[in-house]
């Protein structure tokens, strides 16, 4: 079964600080896709990123950057420069496989960023 | 460009009444995913449905849920008879291929009284 863990609930910065955000995911299969949600005060999920299990290189996007590591089962996002705007739940979410029917997301706690000005 | 978009964005009812929550996905995508969200806690996938059928649902959704895509462009999720606890946010999802990005619309939060 499919389970992903983020440890922290809850981070709090002030504005210009580097916050990263861990997850922790745990699959049997060999192929899976990891991806990030942005969900903001206002309710709706954002896509940031999809990555899939054979594709361990890190990608940096503006001021996002991600770590994806198989080693420890890890995909971690870090925001550089943090902003009031970054102010949001981040869900970190695996799928498994390619199954003909679909790919249900299981999708972490999330972790809670508030910036402060 | 293209969005998921839902309908309505709030709905409010008695317990034990029947809904029905609305989604258009994107309009060339496959596969259909609904997922609900209590307030405060994560998001928990609901069911997913592709060409016509249900795919793959979880231990949540039962006999009161049910899925249709009526027309070509609608994605309709349907409780039968609303308990308290099946208020929640509720997401649409839709991707073009397997395992591809899956894009959500803004979501219907629902309230049982």
């Amino acid at each position: 079964a499919q389970k992903v863990t983020q440890a922290q609930t809850e981070i709090s910065v002030v504005e210009k600080e580097d916050v990263t955000l861990d997850c922790v995911y745990e699959t049997r299969d060999t192929t899976y896709y990891l991806f990030w949600y942005k969900q903001p005060p206002s309710g709706e999920l954002v896509f940031l990123i999809r990555r899939n299990s054979f594709d361990e290189q890190n990608e940096i996007s503006g001021r996002y950057s991600w770590n994806f590591q198989k080693s420890t089962s890890s995909f971690n996002f870090t925001i550089t420069a943090s902003q009031v705007v970054d102010s949001a739940v981040y869900f970190c979410a695996l799928s498994e496989g390619q199954r003909a029917a679909g790919n249900k997301l299981t999708f972490g706690g999330g972790t809670r960023v508030l910036v402060k000005p | 460009e293209p969005e998921v978009t839902q309908t309505p964005s709030h709905q409010v009812t008695q317990m034990g009444q029947e809904v029905i929550l609305r989604c258009v996905p994107i309009s060339n995508h496959l596969y259909f995913y609904w997922y609900r969200q209590i307030l405060g806690q994560k998001v928990e996938f609901l069911v997913s449905f592709y060409n016509n059928e249900i795919s793959e649902k979880s231990e949540i959704f039962d006999d009161q849920f049910s899925v249709e895509r009526p027309d070509g462009s609608n994605f309709t999720l349907k409780i039968r008879s609303t308990k308290l606890e099946d208020s929640a946010m509720y997401f649409c999802a839709s991707s073009f291929r397997i395992a591809e990005t899956q894009y959500f619309g803004p979501g219907t939060r629902l309230l049982v009284l």
